[in-house]
């Protein structure tokens, strides 16, 4: 069975500055996607990034970036100029590829509680 | 944007009482989903659901749960007998492709005293 670990239960980073959250995961598997999603105190699942694992380019999106290590089976988000809005606790998630057949139920982390001081 | 939707925003039940949750997925969606998350824990997958049929479950999900999508926009999950353990929040989401993106509602909580 996979598994995604985060080691990180919380994290504090000053505004405007950058921060970075761990996630490894383990699995037998070569074809899998990787996620980070947010959830801020609404409890809202918001996606963040996504990766798959056949690409060796990391993944980005505007302040957000991973850095994608398959042979580590680690998967870390990176957030530059951290925001007010962006404290949150934040969720890495693993599912299978098209080779899992129908087996493509997220499997989830336990989350690193992301605090932003101003 | 289109979004997932969920209703109730809280549901509280007694021991023991079926429930039936709500959700209205993206409207082009094929692909169904229920995650539940007990607070202050990981979130855990509960089912998956094309072509009208279940296509994975996870161990949570025994026979006090079932799925169904009664006409072309509703997803519910059904408790049939709740548990003090069945108090979470629970979450829909869809997806278009298979290889897509899961898409999340804004969450039911359940409350079951």
């Amino acid at each position: 069975a996979q598994t995604v670990t985060q080691s990180q239960p919380e994290m504090s980073v000053q505004e405007a500055e950058t921060v970075t959250l761990s996630c490894t995961y383990d699995t037998s598997e070569s074809d899998y996607y990787l996620f980070w999603y947010k959830q801020p105190p609404s409890r809202q699942m918001i996606l963040v990034i996504r990766q798959e694992a056949y690409k060796q380019q990391n993944a980005t999106e505007n302040r957000f970036s991973v850095n994608f290590q398959k042979a580590a089976k680690s998967f870390s988000l990176k957030i530059s100029d951290s925001q007010l809005g962006d404290a949150a606790m934040y969720f890495c998630a693993y599912r299978l590829g098209v080779s899992g057949g129908g087996a493509d139920g997220l499997t989830f982390g336990k989350g690193t509680h992301l605090i932003i001081q101003p | 944007e289109p979004e997932v939707t969920q209703t109730p925003s809280h549901q509280v039940t007694q021991m023991g009482q079926e429930v039936i949750l709500r959700c209205v997925p993206i409207s082009n969606h094929l692909y169904f989903y229920w995650y539940r998350q007990i607070l202050g824990q990981k979130v855990e997958f509960l089912v998956s659901f094309y072509n009208n049929e279940i296509s994975e479950k996870s161990e949570i999900f025994d026979d006090q749960f079932s799925v169904e999508r009664p006409d072309g926009s509703n997803f519910t999950l059904k408790i049939r007998s709740t548990k003090l353990e069945d108090s979470a929040m629970y979450f829909c989401a869809s997806k278009l492709l298979a290889l897509g993106t899961q898409y999340f509602g804004p969450g039911t909580r359940l409350t079951v005293l």
